[in-house]
């Protein structure tokens, strides 16, 4: 069964003070590799797609990195509005096409 | 606007009493997909469906239906909704499930009692 990781559970930075996010996965012949933002009573909301090992995207403050195993999300001088809780979602191969799994999320809190 | 639309976005109702949750794009995607969010749990699927009339069980189909007569709805049936079926539920789109973002609605929260 396809497995993702999120680590930490949750996050507390001051306004400033930068740090990453982790996603391991466990899905072999990865398709996609996805970052959402969800904000409180809010649906996610899309961040970015990486396909291979290698890759990196960058969006303001934020930047993500795929390995075989693993994806980051760095953010640089995080600001209090960067509060929300990130996920990842992995699309495997084949026959589930369909199917997405997503891991449980890393909640940041960002205090000025 | 392009939207993914869910309706209602709170619902409580009693054990056993059928309801539908509405979903709706207007970004004539090919796919759609129900999830449920739970504490802990994260975000798992429900269903999904690749195209009109393709529909397919994602990680908790059990308690539930779905239907794919229109491109732009994808509806979610509870015959018999149960107590473990209270969650917040999110419908999302894309326009090819193979390398497309998911687009999300903002959530129906539903309570069974």
């Amino acid at each position: 069964e396809d497995q993702v990781t999120q680590s930490p559970e949750a996050l507390r930075l001051q306004e400033g003070e930068s740090s990453s996010l982790n996603c391991s996965y466990t899905v072999s012949g990865l398709r996609g590799l996805f970052w959402y933002r969800q904000d409180p009573g809010k649906g996610p909301e899309f961040l970015f797609t990486l396909y291979s090992a290698g890759e990196e995207k960058e969006k303001e403050r934020l930047k993500a990195t795929l390995t075989k195993k693993e994806s980051f999300l760095h953010i640089t001088a995080p600001k209090p509005e960067d509060s929300a809780t990130y996920l990842c979602a992995v699309l495997p191969p084949g026959t589930n096409a369909g199917k997405s799994t997503f891991g449980d999320g890393t909640t940041l809190t960002v205090k000025p | 606007e392009a939207q993914v639309t869910q309706n209602p976005r709170y619902l409580i109702t009693v054990t056993g009493k059928k309801l539908t949750v509405t979903c709706s794009q207007n970004m004539n995607h090919e796919y759609m997909s129900w999830y449920r969010q739970d504490p802990g749990l994260g975000l798992r699927q429900i269903y999904y469906s690749m195209n009109v009339e393709v529909t397919d069980k994602g990680d908790v189909p059990e308690g539930y239906k779905v239907s794919r007569k229109e491109k732009r709805n994808f509806p979610l049936i509870l015959e018999s909704p149960s107590p473990n079926q209270t969650s917040l539920y999110f419908c999302a789109s894309s326009f090819w499930v193979a390398n497309s973002p998911l687009h999300f609605g903002n959530g129906t929260r539903l309570t069974v009692t």
